[in-house]
């Protein structure tokens, strides 16, 4: 079974600085997807970045990147010139490609990490 | 356009209780899933449901019933409410599976004691 492991509970930023989220998983699959999202206080989760397994390429999108490092199985998220408005949990999400008819599209989620940004 | 909307926000439950958690999407997507999250934890799958009529189990799906009769709406039916069924209850949506996103609603914060 694949499983996510977010190995920082809490982690802080300085506005306006760079902050790093890591996420390793464990799985024998070759293609899958990996997903990032962010909980506010509010509690609705939202999509801040995917990556697809194979693309070789890392994601961005605006302030947030990863790297994507598939034969360490490593799915990091960095956040640059970081904003009051990133403080929230940050979940890593692993999902498989194939079907096995068990649990199609199922997302398996990291604990999360807690980020605060000190002004 | 609403996204997906749960009702009600919250609700406590006395042990032996049973209710329903109400989820709509207004997106016409096909999956839709239903979510779990202890505190501490991240999201666990309870059920899921790729289309009107078809649904099927997901990691944690022991105490919950759920049922899918058109596309827009997926209803979480708890029965004989538990301690151990206090949690958040997300639900979700996303026209396929792959690399879709997956939109979810604001969360059913639920206590049972």
């Amino acid at each position: 079974a694949q499983t996510v492991t977010q190995s920082q509970p809490e982690m802080s930023v300085q506005e306006a600085e760079t902050v790093t989220l890591s996420c390793t998983y464990d799985t024998s699959e070759s293609d899958y997807y990996l997903f990032w999202y962010k909980q506010p206080p509010s509690r609705q989760m939202i999509l801040v970045i995917r990556q697809e397994a194979y693309k070789q390429q890392n994601a961005t999108e605006n302030r947030f990147s990863v790297n994507f490092q598939k034969a360490a199985k490593s799915f990091s998220l960095k956040i640059s010139d970081s904003q009051l408005g990133d403080a929230a949990m940050y979940f890593c999400a692993y999902r498989s490609a194939v079907d096995y008819g068990g649990s199609q599209g199922n997302l398996i989620f990291g604990k999360g990490t807690k980020l605060s940004v000190k002004p | 356009n609403a996204g997906v909307t749960q009702t009600p926000k919250f609700r406590i439950l006395k042990i032996g209780q049973s209710m329903t958690l109400q989820c709509t999407q207004d997106m016409n997507h096909n999956y839709m899933y239903w979510y779990r999250q202890d505190p501490g934890m991240g999201l666990k799958l309870i059920y899921y449901s790729v289309g009107a009529g078809i649904t099927d189990k997901g990691e944690v799906p022991n105490g919950y019933n759920v049922s899918r009769s058109t596309t827009e709406d997926f209803p979480l039916r708890l029965e004989l409410a538990a301690p151990s069924q206090t949690s958040v209850y997300f639900c979700a949506s996303s026209y396929a599976s792959g690399n879709y996103e997956q939109y979810f609603g604001p969360g059913t914060r639920l206590t049972v004691t």
